[in-house]
């Protein structure tokens, strides 16, 4: 089954303690991207990648970091998570890098709640 | 640079009534309009898609959008509206290399 995979699902943690959440794709997809959902701001880009060991800022980038060393996996890492980083994450990709015209297969979000 | 405004955060509607979401963007260049809905507790998903060509796009489950270019909207409009239509929807632009924007989303819901 053609899938977007985001783990944990749900996750409280504290400031400061450094996490990852990963995502992975089994479509043999080129595009994949990160965002953040905040109720009255809808979905935000934090980062996305065009393909293996290329990736660029989204809209919101700070205090997050991505790196794109497989095809399939795109983790996201806080290395210094905040309370205002609190939000549901969403994962997705598409199947080419010129991705503007490809629609975006979601996975089924992390939330994260930092104290 | 890219952007989007969905112009209603709620709209209530009526089992069978029909329903319009109203979606404006600004692109100094061409650029990709979707429709993503989601349902709660899941991820989105895709509606319906503007590419190049014909205006009116037709998508999943009864819905359809008009793009117009003079306009700078991207309005999705349903003739029949089912509970199950209940749910959040985004309308979403993007140019040619990988940025998206998304709007702030409307939230439908349909009442019997």
């Amino acid at each position: 089954e053609a899938q977007v995979t985001q783990n944990p699902r749900y996750l409280i943690t504290v400031t400061g303690k450094k996490l990852t959440v990963t995502c992975s794709q089994n479509m043999n997809h080129e595009y994949m991207s990160w965002y953040r959902q905040d109720p009255g701001l809808g979905l935000r880009q934090i980062y996305y990648s065009m393909n293996v060991e290329v990736t660029d800022k989204g809209d919101v980038p700070e205090g997050y970091k991505v790196s794109r060393k497989e095809k399939r996996n795109f983790p996201l890492i806080l290395e210094s998570p905040s309370p205002n980083q609190t939000s549901l994450y969403f994962c997705a990709s598409s199947l080419r890098s010129r991705a503007g015209d490809q629609p975006q297969h979601f996975g089924d979000g992390t939330r994260l709640s930092i104290l | 640079a890219q952007s989007v405004t969905q112009l209603d955060s709620q709209v209530p509607v009526f089992e069978e009534a029909p329903v319009e979401l109203r979606c404006n963007y600004s692109s100094s260049v061409s650029v990709y309009l979707f429709w993503y809905v989601q349902y709660p507790n899941q991820g989105l998903q895709l509606l319906l898609k503007y590419l190049s060509g014909s205006t009116l796009v037709k998508g999943i489950n009864g819905f359809e959008a008009e793009f117009n270019k003079s306009q700078t909207s991207f309005h999705l409009r349903k003739p029949s509206v089912h509970i199950s239509d209940t749910a959040e929807y985004f309308c979403a632009v993007s140019e040619l290399w990988g940025k998206f924007q998304f709007g702030a989303g409307t939230q439908v819901v349909v009442t019997p």
